[in-house]
């Protein structure tokens, strides 16, 4: 049981724009930043938004970050299948003094 | 260029020890935490520990599963970042990632295997 709260799945026709949650409590989420990953079977996880909205150099603004109290939001405009991947949420949790992930979502393009 | 090379991994028994360590290359090491962050065959990203960028009296942290049993170090004069694993258990077994960033994780190494099975 992940302490960070994800979707198992979600999925889209490409083109189109999906949304992954990130549900967490006043702990974590609520009083650190987040940040989100991509990782590819068999691969090493990748950054794709640092500070609950920034992309690093060479991320596509394809991707985005938002953050509201206690949760997080990823969204992938422009689906593509090259974008099927697990994507992770992360933060700090100042009551466990631990980083915590999200339990990942798969993304799907139908 | 970035580059984290992890090296150490293997297949041990329960109650064993096994030390990984990871070998950093362009960017200043000294300079940034580190953590290690494993994955379970077919699970989802687990954190492990984190250093700041002190050798012997910086800070460290753990998650709950693994204190008292791993520790991690560092050499910033030779580049390297280390796990000590002492008392491992079946539920270990993961790939193990080492990663430039305590919190926040910005590179990472392509993992290391660790089995652990009687």
């Amino acid at each position: 049981q992940s302490v960070l709260t994800q979707p198992p799945s979600v999925s889209a026709a490409p083109g189109q724009r999906v949304t992954i949650s990130c549900s967490g409590s006043i702990s974590n989420i609520g009083s650190n930043s987040v940040s989100w990953y991509q990782q590819f079977p068999g691969t090493a996880p990748k950054l794709l938004i640092y500070d609950n909205d920034k992309r690093p150099s060479g991320i596509p603004d394809q991707f985005s970050g938002s953050k509201s109290d206690t949760s997080a939001t990823l969204g992938i405009t422009g689906l593509q299948t090259g974008d099927e991947a697990d994507y992770y949420c992360g933060t700090w949790d100042s009551n466990l003094s631990s980083a915590v992930f999200g339990g990942g979502t798969k993304v799907t393009v139908l | 260029e970035v580059e984290l090379v992890e090296s150490g991994g293997g297949v041990v028994q329960p109650g064993e020890s096994l030390r990984l360590s990871c070998t950093v290359s362009g960017f200043t090491f000294g300079s940034f935490w580190m953590s290690w962050v494993r994955q379970a065959p077919g699970k989802g990203l687990e954190w492990v520990a984190n250093i700041d960028q002190a050798e012997d009296v910086g800070e460290k942290n753990y998650v709950d599963s693994v204190r008292g049993r791993f520790t991690i170090s560092r050499d910033n004069a030779k580049n390297l970042l280390y796990l000590q694993m002492r008392s491992l258990r079946v539920e270990d077994t993961a790939v193990y990632f080492c990663v430039r960033g305590g919190v926040q994780f910005w590179h990472w190494g392509q993992g290391a295997l660790v089995t652990v099975s009687s």
